[in-house]
């Protein structure tokens, strides 16, 4: 019954591959989202699909390109990983985009995270 | 950019004793929310308070929120072991939640 699940957990891979993760979230929410959490444990926006349309693309390396074939699902795809890549990467949901209407259902659900670790 | 930031960055208590963290941001917001991330997980909500309320309780936690000074606290009493984690205020701007770094909140037995 988990409600927002990632694979994998865990990946270790070397410079220069290509690698995917995956999301999947059982709650019935339109928003879906990917982060990045640093080694100092700051978060930060990657990008946000509401009803599998892309919102938000922060400036993020096109290397990195998310897919969303469903509202239940975000995928990232990370093209030719460097050093740098390394971190925590989060997938969240809510219900509502975040719109000024400052309700609950802006509340973000997140999944367990991917710990990538590039050599 | 950094939205909210929290103080202090650290912070190491008494099992019994209250916690406070401040968190302040930089412009206007809807609402502003509370997640804990325990080592090793992903973060989870604890509370959100919108623009027009001033203090809002959940059980041992207690938000309050002075937009005047761009600023929110959470209180949690009473502190307890599992409440050793990572506590992230996050505030709305562009249709997305921005974060600070986080108060790291150690409770010793």
């Amino acid at each position: 019954d988990t409600a927002v699940s990632q694979t994998p957990k865990y990946l270790v891979t070397q410079m220069g591959n290509d690698k995917s993760i995956k999301c999947e979230q059982n709650l019935g929410h339109d928003t879906m989202y990917w982060y990045k959490q640093d080694s100092k444990k700051f978060l930060k926006i990657m990008f946000s699909y509401n009803n599998k349309e892309l919102i938000i693309n922060e400036t993020v390396p096109n290397r990195f390109s998310p897919k969303s074939p469903d509202k239940a699902h975000l995928n990232l795809h990370i093209n030719s990983l460097e050093l740098g890549d390394s971190a925590v990467y989060f997938c969240a949901s809510s219900q509502d985009l975040y719109s000024f209407g400052g309700g609950q259902g802006e509340t973000q659900y997140f999944g367990p995270g991917t710990r990538l670790l590039v050599l | 950019s950094q939205q909210g930031e929290e103080d202090p960055q650290a912070l190491s208590i008494q099992e019994g004793e209250n916690a406070t963290m401040n968190c302040s941001y930089k412009t206007s917001i809807n609402n502003l929310q509370w997640y804990r991330q325990n080592s090793g997980r992903g973060l989870v909500h604890l509370i959100l308070i919108r623009s027009n309320e001033r203090e809002k309780h959940s059980g041992r936690l207690r938000v309050t929120l002075d937009t005047s000074k761009k600023s929110s606290s959470l209180l949690i009493t009473a502190s307890r072991a599992a409440d050793t984690a990572s506590y992230f205020c996050a505030t709305g701007s562009n249709y997305q939640l921005i974060w600070g770094a986080g108060t790291k909140l150690i409770i010793k037995p």
